[in-house]
């Protein structure tokens, strides 16, 4: 089975600008979670989705949005970049339900912001 | 909210030795309890999990038990391998029947490991 797939790996942007870093999903799971990786903050819980609605969100400001497709997909997009967004964006799928809610990661895009 | 706290590290052992990260979380209800593993330049792999107080998960010779009177679960290894360098994740997940973090994973800060022959 195929595993979680994260697209662009690597970017680079310059302040102001947008980005939109999409996720496929593993074959059959319904739930995708977003993650900022830094040096400074760790591991840090943007949203997940859960068939096509956004069941939980973090703290971070409305310039991070996301969406999910029919097929599971997902896309999460940065407005108006700033320099503190450089990190490693991890997006993980899961089935979504059940008791225990195993999250498989992606390799993670690269976004540098110049 | 919910929060997991990690040993401070970086921990470095000579190959062979016996390895322990601690890891203590405050939750709600009962969680379920992770352990990650991030080698250089790659995702989050899964390393074990467990559901239930008591529970003891296990993987490629790495244990932890979830342990609900002492809100901790220590990551152990009975003798460490060069190749088993990486950073080291504690995380856990809501409960579905209760709570708004069941889709949501918190971490904590991550413990380097480094394995010299």
């Amino acid at each position: 089975k195929a595993g979680v797939t994260q697209t662009p790996r690597y970017l680079i942007k310059t302040r102001g600008q947008q980005v939109t870093l999409s996720c496929s999903p593993i074959s059959g799971h319904r739930s995708v979670s977003w993650y900022q990786q830094t040096p400074g903050q760790g591991l840090q819980f943007l949203f997940e989705y859960f068939s096509e609605t956004q069941r939980n969100k973090g703290n971070f400001p409305g310039r991070f949005s996301g969406r999910q497709f029919s097929n599971s997909r997902s896309e999460m997009n940065v407005s108006t970049l700033e320099l503190g967004d450089s990190a490693l964006y991890l997006c993980a799928s899961s089935l979504g339900q059940g008791t225990t809610n195993e999250q498989f990661f992606g390799p993670g895009t690269r976004l540098t912001v110049l | 909210g919910d929060s997991v706290t990690q040993m401070e590290g970086p921990v470095t052992l000579s190959e062979e030795a016996f390895l322990t990260i601690n890891c203590t979380y405050t939750a709600t209800g009962y969680p379920s309890l992770f352990w990650y593993v991030q080698y250089p330049g790659e995702g989050l792999q899964l390393l074990l999990k467990a559901t239930k107080a008591d529970d003891k998960g296990s993987n490629k010779g790495f244990e932890a038990t979830y342990r609900k009177e002492t809100t901790s679960f220590h990551l152990e290894k009975g003798s460490v391998q060069v190749s088993d360098s990486a950073v080291y994740f504690c995380a856990l997940s809501g409960h579905p029947a209760g709570g708004t973090s069941y889709g949501k994973l918190t971490f904590g800060q991550g413990t380097i490991l480094t394995v010299h022959p």
